[in-house]
């Protein structure tokens, strides 16, 4: 069973704070994807990364930066933590999408509540 | 700009009776249309999807209709029960990505009262 699994449930950080988020897979996923989940907004992606060292936008990257060192790894990373980035963050893998077949599902882990004060 | 428009945003039905979450879409390119459900504490997980040739499939209490002419899609959850109380969100995958790179809707919090 695949398991996507974020470091931390919670984390309170003071504004201006570099912060990582950072996330592990253990299904050797090549794709790994960030998002955030906002009530009312639903879930946005921030970034997603298809291979090592490898990385793309999403809808949402102003604030934010990743990193991708390993393939089993996705690290997310808030240079400086403002109150608007208080959030729950999902990471989630999958395998490719292109060639694949197309019930290649995305897998989350239960994500990261982030709280920058 | 929303690409997925889900509604309603909240919805409570009895145990017993049936559940009904709509989509929509404007790109005609999207090729396949999942749906995700999101127990509390937990991440999303897939629960049933649908290509864009198929008008339905059923899993299952859970059926996913779909009409393309309309760009529309919906989830049916039959007989609802209170463990399927969960938030549920209709997805679209971006067309040529390559990396099933999904666009999602707002969410659906669904509450099946006892």
């Amino acid at each position: 069973d695949v398991k996507v699994t974020q470091s931390s449930r919670y984390l309170v950080k003071r504004t201006g704070e570099k912060v990582f988020l950072e996330c592990v897979q253990d299904m050797d996923h090549e794709n790994m994807f960030w998002y955030r989940q906002d009530p009312g907004l639903g879930l946005r992606l921030i970034y997603f990364s298809y291979d090592v060292k490898m990385k793309e936008k999403g809808d949402i990257p102003e604030g934010y930066s990743v990193s991708r060192e390993k393939k089993e790894r996705f690290s997310l990373i808030l240079e400086s933590a403002s109150t608007n980035q208080t959030s729950m963050y999902l990471c989630a893998s999958s395998r490719p999408g292109q060639g694949a077949p197309y019930n290649s599902p995305l897998h989350f882990g239960n994500g990261t509540r982030l709280t920058v004060t | 700009q929303q690409q997925v428009k889900q509604s309603p945003q909240s919805l409570i039905v009895q145990k017993g009776g049936i559940s009904i979450i709509n989509c929509a879409y404007e790109n005609t390119a999207f090729d396949y249309f999942p749906w995700y459900q999101q127990f509390p504490g937990k991440g999303p997980a897939l629960l049933i999807a649908i290509r864009p040739d198929v008008s339905e499939k059923k899993e299952g209490r859970f059926t996913i209709s779909f009409n393309k002419s309309a760009k529309q899609f919906s989830l049916h959850i039959m007989d609802s029960q209170p463990g399927d109380s969960a938030t549920y969100f209709c997805a679209a995958r971006v067309p040529d990505s390559g990396y099933s790179t999904l666009t999602f809707g707002k969410g659906t919090m669904l509450l099946v009262s006892p």
